[in-house]
């Protein structure tokens, strides 16, 4: 069956520190892939999404992730972080063509200022 | 504009009984789905359904039962309430494949079963 890891369940950061975060994903055939962001109390916004095309995504508010083919990986990043990041980070993945979403477990992040 | 509402956001309620939630989209998409995240944040996927038919029916027990009147509309029934049910509960909305789509999501209704 198709499965979503996340290996970092809590991640701390200082403010301006780099950031990475881990996506791995079992599946061999095309998949589509996204980062979802949840900020306190509200609902999951889309971060970046692969489709296709040049493996290295950017997204929004500095984030990029780059996809790995031969890893299954598809790892966040944010070269410097700031306390509004602090959030709880979802990576998702989708067969190509089909509905279901597979969601990883979240990394909780939280960065001090 | 609010692209996917949910309606009550929040929902207290006793075991036993039997409550709904709405979701509307107003993005034009065919596609809509409701997941279920527990206490320690698991999204997991519970229905989808597309131009009003049900595509996607992961392991839910039946007292939960969605309804899609039409398309832009997709809403959770759920009866005999447990307090195992207790959870956040987020609607979403796609456009179809093999578009670029992107899950939109709902706000979330916080359920609290007593």
């Amino acid at each position: 069956a198709q499965s979503v890891s996340q290996h970092n369940h809590h991640v701390i950061l200082s403010e301006a520190a780099s950031l990475e975060l881990g996506c791995n994903y079992s599946y061999g055939g095309t998949v589509n892939l996204f980062w979802y962001v949840q900020y306190p109390g509200q609902h999951l916004q889309l971060l970046l999404k692969y489709f296709s095309g040049d493996p290295l995504v950017k997204g929004i508010k500095g984030f990029e992730a780059e996809f790995i083919k031969s890893k299954f990986s598809f790892n966040l990043r944010k070269p410097s972080v700031q306390w509004s990041d602090t959030a709880e980070y979802f990576c998702a993945v989708k067969n190509s063509g089909t509905y279901k979403y597979i969601f990883g477990t979240g990394t909780r992040l939280k960065v001090l200022a | 504009d609010t692209a996917v509402s949910q309606t009550p956001k929040y929902l207290v309620t006793q075991m036993g009984n039997d409550k709904s939630i709405k979701c509307e989209q107003n993005l034009g998409h065919d596609t809509m789905y409701w997941y279920k995240q527990d206490s320690k944040k698991f999204l997991k996927i519970m229905f989808s359904y597309n131009n009003k038919e049900l595509i996607i029916n992961e392991t839910v027990p039946n007292r939960f039962s969605p309804k899609s009147p039409d398309k832009a509309h997709l809403n959770l029934h759920i009866n005999s309430l447990e307090l195992g049910d207790s959870a956040v509960y987020f609607c979403a909305s796609s456009q179809d494949p093999p578009f670029q789509e992107t899950q939109y999501f709902g706000p979330g209704t916080r359920l609290l079963v007593l």
